[in-house]
């Protein structure tokens, strides 16, 4: 079945403790990207990668690391986690031949920093 | 650079009644449309798209949507609403050759009483 896949779909956390969020797709596409849902403010993007080791800042990249090794995943990293991180977070891909930015979505993480 | 706004952020209707979710873009290229719909502790899912063509686009679960140029707007339809299409429903555009972005609205939550 393809699709994008996010570990862990729920995280509590204190402030400080680095943790990653991995994303995989098995559709072998190469766009991949990050958002960041929150109540009254939608998705808003954190980073993209167009491809392997190719990497971009989106709307909302402080304090967040990425990092695109493998084509298939694209984690999302925080060194230093702070409560207004505190989000529903989505992972998305795309095929680069794709003519329009119709993206699949993860489940999405649900990560509470305190 | 683009932009999308959702003019309600919470629509409340009763089963079986037409109901309209409102989305406006803003924008200084060509652009593609998309409507996405995300269920209670669910991902994102495609609802529909506008790419070319005809104005008036069909998705799935009934769902329609006109793409009207002049007042740059893609509102979302349906003739007869259920209790299982209660949801979030977010409006999104990404601009025609441009970057890998995907503007996303800040969600109109529809809620379908009995």
């Amino acid at each position: 079945e393809a699709q994008v896949t996010q570990n862990p779909r729920y995280l509590i956390t204190v402030t400080g403790k680095k943790l990653t969020v991995t994303c995989s797709q098995n559709m072998n596409h190469e766009y991949m990207s990050w958002y960041r849902q929150d109540p009254g403010l939608g998705l808003r993007q954190i980073y993209y990668s167009m491809n392997v080791e190719v990497t971009d800042k989106g709307d909302v990249p402080e304090g967040y690391k990425v990092s695109r090794k493998e084509k298939r995943n694209f984690p999302l990293i925080l060194e230093s986690p702070s409560p207004n991180q505190t989000s529903l977070y989505f992972c998305a891909s795309r095929p680069r031949t794709a003519s329009y930015n119709e993206q699949f979505f993860g489940p999405g993480t649900r990560l509470t920093v305190l | 650079a683009q932009s999308v706004t959702q003019l309600d952020s919470q629509v409340p209707v009763f089963e079986e009644a037409p109901v309209e979710l409102r989305c406006n873009y803003s924008s200084s290229v060509s652009v593609y449309l998309f409507w996405y719909v995300q269920y209670p502790n669910q991902g994102l899912q495609l609802l529909l798209k506008y790419l070319s063509g005809s104005t008036l686009v069909k998705g799935i679960n009934g769902f329609e949507a006109e793409f009207n140029k002049s007042q740059t707007s893609f509102h979302l339809r349906k003739p007869s609403v259920h209790i299982s299409d209660t949801a979030e429903y977010f409006c999104a555009v990404s601009e025609r050759g441009g970057s890998e972005k995907l503007v996303f609205g800040k969600g109109t939550k529809l809620t379908v009483n009995p």
